[in-house]
């Protein structure tokens, strides 16, 4: 089977950095993927990390360890509209289109 | 509204009932996705279709459950005889790719959320 574990709940004031790990069983691996996603909205795509090491993208970055069976997105200058769940999600391999996701984040920011 | 959409986006039915619903894909993503969701869990997939072809079926995805995608443009999920364990949000998602190059990032749509009494 499959599993995806990240903390159930994060809270961080605003400008501050938070990570939000994401460890990973799986019975193949071909990439980890990020998803914000809003109360009562849909998922939207952060960032996609199929090598080891950082992937940056303005406030937010991503980061793998494929050895490991970990990585993290880092969320920086905390703003008050970052407050969402956050997901991460594999994709098991080549041949499978599918997503696997995380049970997610809750991320609260506080001012 | 170039983005993917989903009807209707609340379906409220009685149990045993049929229910449809669609979803339109970013009118250049030849990859369809369906996902269903349940309150404080993340997306499960369903099924997943390039172009016409539904090429991944869920272990979810009982009998009871039928996709389509007859143009390889808006998909259709039936639930039959539905059940209570059912309700949901059920998500559609779409994506891009060519023979050259693989997009990964799936849009998604507002989704259905789903209501069995």
């Amino acid at each position: 089977g499959q599993s995806l574990e990240q903390p159930s709940e994060v809270t961080a004031v605003e400008g501050a950095i938070v990570q939000i790990n994401c460890t990973y069983q799986t019975s193949g691996f071909y990439g980890l993927s990020w998803y914000q996603q809003h109360d009562g909205g849909a998922p939207t795509f952060l960032s996609y990390n199929a090598l080891d090491g950082l992937e940056e993208t303005g406030r937010f970055s991503s980061f793998l360890s494929r050895s490991d069976s970990y990585g993290y997105l880092l969320l920086q200058e905390l703003q008050m509209k970052d407050s969402a769940s956050y997901f991460c999600a594999v994709r098991v391999n080549t041949g499978r289109r599918a997503l696997t996701f995380g049970s997610g984040t809750r991320l609260q920011v506080q001012p | 509204d170039t983005g993917v959409s989903q009807d209707p986006r609340h379906k409220i039915t009685k149990r045993g009932q049929n229910v449809t619903f669609r979803c339109d894909p970013i009118s250049e993503h030849n990859r369809l996705y369906w996902y269903r969701q349940t309150l404080g869990q993340g997306p499960e997939f369903l099924t997943y279709f390039q172009n016409e072809a539904q090429l991944e079926k869920s272990r979810l995805l009982s009998d009871r459950f039928s996709a389509e995608r007859p143009k390889g443009s808006f998909s259709t999920l039936e639930i039959q005889r539905t059940e209570q364990g059912d309700s949901a949000m059920y998500l559609c998602a779409s994506s891009f790719s060519t023979s050259g190059r693989i997009y990964n990032e799936q849009f998604f749509g507002p989704g259905t959320r789903l209501t069995v009494l």
